[in-house]
C-alpha cells in the first residue's frame, strides 16, 4: 500500500518565482493537511480538507499561499511570489475517516523547499 | 487554537537512562496523540490516548493521559541509540502539534 506521495521531494527557486507542492493521499483517507516545518516555528498546521473541503486555513500565512484539493486523491499548495523566508520542509498528511475520535495522520516524505 | 506545550525542548541523555517528555494544554483534550520524527525524516504515529488516566505501553515506551485531560507523558525506559528523534505530542482538538523534545542518545 503506497503511502503518502508528495513532490518534488526538493526544490530550490529564486525569490518572486511561483512553487507549487504536490500531494497525493492515501487512497480512502478523506482528510488532507499541510503542515510547514522549520526550526524556529516547528510544525505549523497551514491548512486542513475533510472530503475535499477547506475546514481551517487559519494558519495559511498570508495571501501569498493558497492550497486546492480537486479531488480526493490530489492536493497543491502554492507560494506565489516566494520568498526566502519561505524555505522551510513542506508536510502533506492524510488520515482515513474517524471512528468517535480522530485517526492517525499518514504522513509524506515532505518536499524541502529553499527559496534564495 | 489551543496551545500544546511540550517539555522539555531537548534531552540528552547515555545510553540506558530513562527519558520523559511531557505535553501539557490548558483546554481540556478530546484525545492526544503522539509521534516520533527520526533526523532527516517525517513524523510517524506512536500512539493515542482517549480516555482520561489511560496507560499504554509499547515495550520500552510507556504514555500516560492525565486524570483532567490537559497533559500527557512520554516515558522511555532504558533508552537506546534508535530511539533519537523528536518526539511531537499532538491534541488533537485541533491537530496542532507541540514543539516536540529533541531526543539524542550518547552511545
Amino acid at each position: 500500500d503506497a503511502g503518502v506521495i508528495q513532490s518534488p521531494r526538493h526544490e530550490v527557486t529564486e525569490m518572486g518565482q511561483e512553487v507549487t507542492l504536490r500531494c497525493k493521499p492515501i487512497s480512502g483517507h478523506n482528510s488532507l493537511f499541510w503542515y510547514r516545518q522549520t526550526m524556529m516555528r516547528g510544525l505549523e498546521l497551514l491548512i486542513y480538507f475533510n472530503n475535499n473541503v477547506p475546514i481551517d486555513d487559519s494558519g495559511m500565512p498570508e495571501d501569498r499561499f493558497s492550497a486546492k484539493m480537486p479531488n480526493a486523491s490530489f492536493s497543491t499548495l502554492k507560494i506565489q511570489p516566494s520568498e526566502p523566508r519561505d524555505s522551510a520542509v513542506y508536510f502533506c498528511a492524510s488520515s482515513p475517516p474517524g471512528q468517535g475520535s480522530r485517526s492517525p495522520l499518514h504522513f509524506g516524505n515532505g518536499t524541502r523547499l529553499t527559496v534564495t | 487554537g489551543q496551545q500544546v506545550m511540550q517539555i522539555p525542548q531537548y534531552q540528552h541523555v547515555q545510553e540506558g537512562e530513562d527519558f520523559t517528555t511531557y505535553c501539557n494544554s490548558s483546554t481540556t483534550l478530546s484525545n492526544i496523540q503522539w509521534y516520533k520524527q527520526r533526523p532527516g525524516g517525517h513524523p510517524v504515529f506512536l500512539i493515542q490516548l482517549v480516555k482520561s488516566g489511560e496507560v499504554k505501553k509499547q515495550k520500552r515506551l510507556t504514555f500516560q493521559f492525565g486524570e483532567a485531560k490537559k497533559n500527557s507523558s512520554l516515558h522511555i525506559t532504558a533508552t537506546q541509540t534508535t530511539d533519537v528523534g523528536t518526539y511531537f505530542c499532538a491534541g488533537w482538538n485541533d491537530m496542532r502539534f507541540g514543539a516536540g523534545t529533541r531526543l539524542t542518545v550518547k552511545p
